[in-house]
This record gives structure tokens, C-alpha cells and sequence, in this order.
């Protein structure tokens, strides 16, 4: 099946600190891919949808200049997080959808950020 | 907007015991609801996934159902393994089907 890769796994910074999350689809093209945020054991809520070509679609209450989702390729999209402060800590998953497809979507593993 | 909840929020079962998981949506103006694993620090594994046209779809032992009109689903695990211990979420996918809201998921525990 198709897989999504996410890089780091896990990462800790200082306060203050921008961290960068990559989000591949390793074997198919993703015109859109969608990111998301996990807080402990809570449910995934969207926070932003990322255009190839176009500048990503926030969802309200999201911060677009916090979160700076950048979609360079047919297959990387990219979310940083700038300034960070240990509030964005969390669990950050990204997915993304066969090209064409409606329903077929494809999760990464996750990234877990830890600000301190 | 939509609203998915999921009940009970966690579950423990001996082995072998056959059981069901619960998801409600708000707006049954869903073109899909999906059914995902979740095993901790990881990410989703899909599960199994209903079409709005769809009543049910099957996976091994794994059922799901789904009732657009009383805004439910259900997903049936037929003789729970050890292995099945993970948290479970449901999520609707509405106006562009690709959005996903989610349930805040099931923890379920298998003891063997």
C-alpha cells in the first residue's frame, strides 16, 4: 500500500526555537496533504490543508504565521513551527490522499514535539 | 459542523470476548465514515472505511456498520486477541471527503 513518511520522529527544542516537520508521500503524487495535531490522549484535530503550487487553507482558529506549511512538491510538504513555545507541544500527523481519490488517504507515523 | 463522539472513551475485555465500539456523528451529511488503529506514539492504520452508500463493510474479524439516519457507527471486533489492544478512532468525512473529523477514540485493553 501506499506509504507516508514523516521526519524527525521526535524532536526537542528550546522556547523560542522554529522546528521544521517533513511530510513524504514515498510512493505517489499528493496535490493536497493535510496536517494535523494529537494532544494526549485526545483526538486528531485538522489544523491546516496544504496545496502543491498554492498556499496551504487553515482551519479557524489556527494560526497561519505560527504554523508555516510550505507544499514544495508533488511529494513533501513541509510544517514549521515557528517561535515555538511549549504549548505546541504535541503529536503532529500529517496525511495525504491518492491523487484522484476521494476517500483513499494515507496517515504518517507522526511527529512528536517536545518544547521546553 | 460536524461532531463525532465516541463511547466509551476506554474498554477492557478478557480474551476471546466479542465486542462493539461506538461513533456518532452529528450531520448525517457524511460521504464517508472511516475506522482507524491507533497503537501509542504511532500514527493511523485504517481499518476500514464506508461509503455514505454503504450499510456495513467487513475486514477479517472486523465489522463496522453504518446508519446515516440515527448519525451512527459501530465497529464489531469478533474474538478479541491481545493484540487488538489499541485506541480506535472513527472519523466522518464531510464536503470534500478528504476532511476528516475524528472521535476522540476508544482505548480498548484486551487482557489475556
Amino acid at each position: 500500500g501506499a506509504v507516508v513518511s514523516q521526519h524527525p520522529s521526535r524532536v526537542i527544542c528550546k522556547s523560542g526555537t522554529s522546528v521544521k516537520i517533513e511530510c513524504r508521500s514515498l510512493d505517489f503524487q499528493a496535490t493536497t496533504m493535510f496536517w494535523y495535531r494529537q494532544f494526549p490522549k485526545k483526538s486528531l484535530m485538522l489544523m491546516a490543508t496544504s496545496n502543491e503550487g498554492s498556499k496551504a487553507t487553515y482551519e479557524q482558529g489556527v494560526e497561519k504565521d505560527k504554523f508555516l506549511i510550505n507544499h514544495a512538491s508533488l511529494t513533501l510538504s513541509t510544517l514549521t513551527v515557528t517561535s515555538a513555545h511549549p504549548e505546541d507541544s504535541s503529536f503532529y500527523i500529517c496525511s495525504a490522499p491518492l491523487a484522484g481519490s476521494l476517500y483513499e488517504q494515507y496517515f504518517g507515523p507522526g511527529t512528536r514535539l517536545t518544547v521546553t | 459542523k460536524q461532531e463525532v463522539t465516541q463511547i466509551p472513551a476506554a474498554l477492557s475485555v478478557p480474551e476471546g470476548e466479542n465486542l462493539v465500539l461506538n461513533c456518532s456523528f452529528t450531520d448525517s451529511a457524511i460521504y464517508n465514515l472511516q475506522w482507524f488503529r491507533q497503537d501509542p506514539g504511532k500514527g493511523l492504520t485504517s481499518l476500514l472505511l464506508i461509503q455514505s452508500s454503504q450499510r456495513e463493510q467487513t475486514s477479517g474479524r472486523l465489522n463496522a456498520s453504518l446508519d446515516k439516519s440515527s448519525g451512527r457507527s459501530t465497529l464489531y471486533i469478533a474474538a478479541s486477541q491481545p493484540g487488538d489492544s489499541a485506541t480506535y478512532l472513527c472519523a466522518a468525512g464531510g464536503q470534500g471527503a478528504q476532511k476528516l473529523v475524528f472521535g476522540q477514540g476508544t482505548r480498548l485493553t484486551i487482557n489475556p
